[in-house]
């Protein structure tokens, strides 16, 4: 198993244009998490899923914001009418229930 | 959600210990310690965690105090890959992480 992968890994977009990432979990994980980070700080927590259940959302996950979990493999986390605060790392990690987790190399969003 | 403490930076000499302090007064008592390290461009790495007892792996140790309100990461020896950012969360039981600034060790050659 290669571990987490994340596509793409960067990513350039005008204001007002909708972006989608992709998370490809370690296989036999079946915890899915979503994080943001921006430069200088640690991840911000953003939502999880157990298979395909979205079990938690935070607060910061505004309504532009939308996570999916198909058949509890890969997920993706769309952006829509993107702003430039949304401008951040965007990073995946998978865990076998609550046990350690293993993070993905992130896509780099950047909103011009 | 329960928080950690941790000092902005620390140094330290390459093939010297480094003890890595982590403040979590308000740790409840089915919380897990966790430990990561985040590199430059790259997602966080997981290094250790532990409950109650003093947990030893092949990158590092873990001290936890007798009260649990604190917590160090021992780095043995130093390397200059050990460059970081580390980061000390509380995960509860259900897998929730909340990620503070972390501290950034330098080492020096």
């Amino acid at each position: 198993d290669t571990g987490v992968s994340q596509n793409p890994r960067h990513k350039i977009t005008k204001r007002g244009q909708n972006v989608t990432f992709r998370c490809d979990p370690i296989s036999e994980h079946n915890r899915l998490y979503w994080y943001r980070q921006t430069l200088g700080q640690g991840p911000e927590f953003l939502t999880y899923f157990q298979n395909e259940a979205q079990l938690e959302k935070s607060r910061l996950l505004s309504d532009r914001f939308s996570a999916e979990r198909p058949k509890g493999s890969f997920s993706t986390l769309e952006i829509q009418r993107t702003e430039q605060g949304d401008s951040a790392m965007y990073l995946c990690a998978s865990s076998v229930y609550f046990h350690e987790q293993y993070f993905g190399p992130g896509t780099r969003l950047t909103v011009t | 959600d329960a928080k950690t403490t941790q000092p902005n930076s620390m140094e330290s000499n390459e093939e010297e210990p480094v003890h890595l302090p982590c403040n979590h007064s308000t740790i409840s008592g089915t919380d897990y310690i966790h430990w990561y390290r985040q590199l430059p461009s790259q997602g966080p790495e997981y290094v250790i965690h532990g409950l109650t007892s003093n947990v030893n792996n092949r990158m590092a140790s873990l001290a936890i105090a007798e009260d649990r309100k604190s917590s160090t990461l021992i780095l043995h020896r130093a390397t200059l890959r050990d460059a970081a950012v580390y980061y000390c969360i509380l995960r509860d039981d259900a897998g929730k992480s909340t990620f503070g600034d972390g501290t950034t060790l330098t080492v020096k050659p």
